[in-house]
């Protein structure tokens, strides 16, 4: 059981240059998210989904795409890369407990763009 | 809009000292409380929640809803407590906010 996994784990892009974030789980949850974590800051939530075909926007979804064709992936996709979207990303899961919801996290990839 | 505020960016503790890693929230409606720990290259994983009233590795949190606070305490600091520390609180189970975090160091 290998949880949540993120690839790649560390990424350099030029501005303009797009990539797909990879996240897949294989714990059969229906809730997926995509943090970004910048320097000294809390997580931030770009976008997530409550279930195969559903998405939807977190606190900061400018400049980022995601989709889910299945339970497992949820990928995160960067059309235009620009500096500020330099950061660690880490996705999640998590699975209904009654009426908490503990989440499962990847290893983080990070990201630079130059 | 939705708020988390950990104060203390850096904390240092000596072991066997009692530890208090604060959070304070601005939210509408009742949240769910959660403190979330990342221990040195390891993943951010789940401390307690506050609906499950437990205590985990001897750490306990209660929740003050007049001061909309949910610190986090334990009463003798270890070594392997050393970590970064986030309150995440929640109001529908969809979205979580993070606070910015605290790191704890635990002095031998």
């Amino acid at each position: 059981n290998a949880g949540v996994t993120q690839t790649p784990k560390f990424r350099i892009l030029k501005i303009g240059q797009s990539m797909t974030l990879q996240c897949t789980q294989d714990m059969n949850h229906n809730y997926m998210y995509w943090y970004r974590q910048d320097p000294g800051m809390g997580l931030k939530l770009i976008y997530y989904s409550v279930g195969a075909g559903i998405t939807d926007k977190g606190e900061v979804p400018n400049g980022y795409n995601v989709s889910r064709s299945t339970t497992e992936d949820f990928p995160l996709r960067l059309e235009l890369a620009a500096p500020s979207q330099t950061s660690v990303y880490f996705c999640a899961s998590s699975y209904r407990q009654g009426l908490s919801y503990e989440q499962y996290f990847g290893p983080g990839t990070r990201l630079t763009v130059t | 809009a939705q708020r988390v505020t950990q104060p203390e960016k850096l904390l240092s503790v000596f072991k066997g000292a009692p530890v208090e890693l604060k959070c304070n929230y601005s939210y509408s409606g009742s949240p769910e409380l959660f403190w979330y720990v990342q221990y040195s290259r390891q993943r951010l994983q789940l401390l307690l929640r506050h609906i499950s009233r437990e205590s985990i590795k001897g750490f306990t949190a209660d929740l003050n809803k007049g001061e909309t606070s949910f610190h986090l305490k334990k009463p003798f600091a270890q070594e392997e407590d050393s970590a970064m520390y986030y309150c995440a609180p929640t109001n529908t189970g969809n979205q979580f906010y993070f606070g910015t975090g605290t790191s704890l160091t635990v002095i031998p």
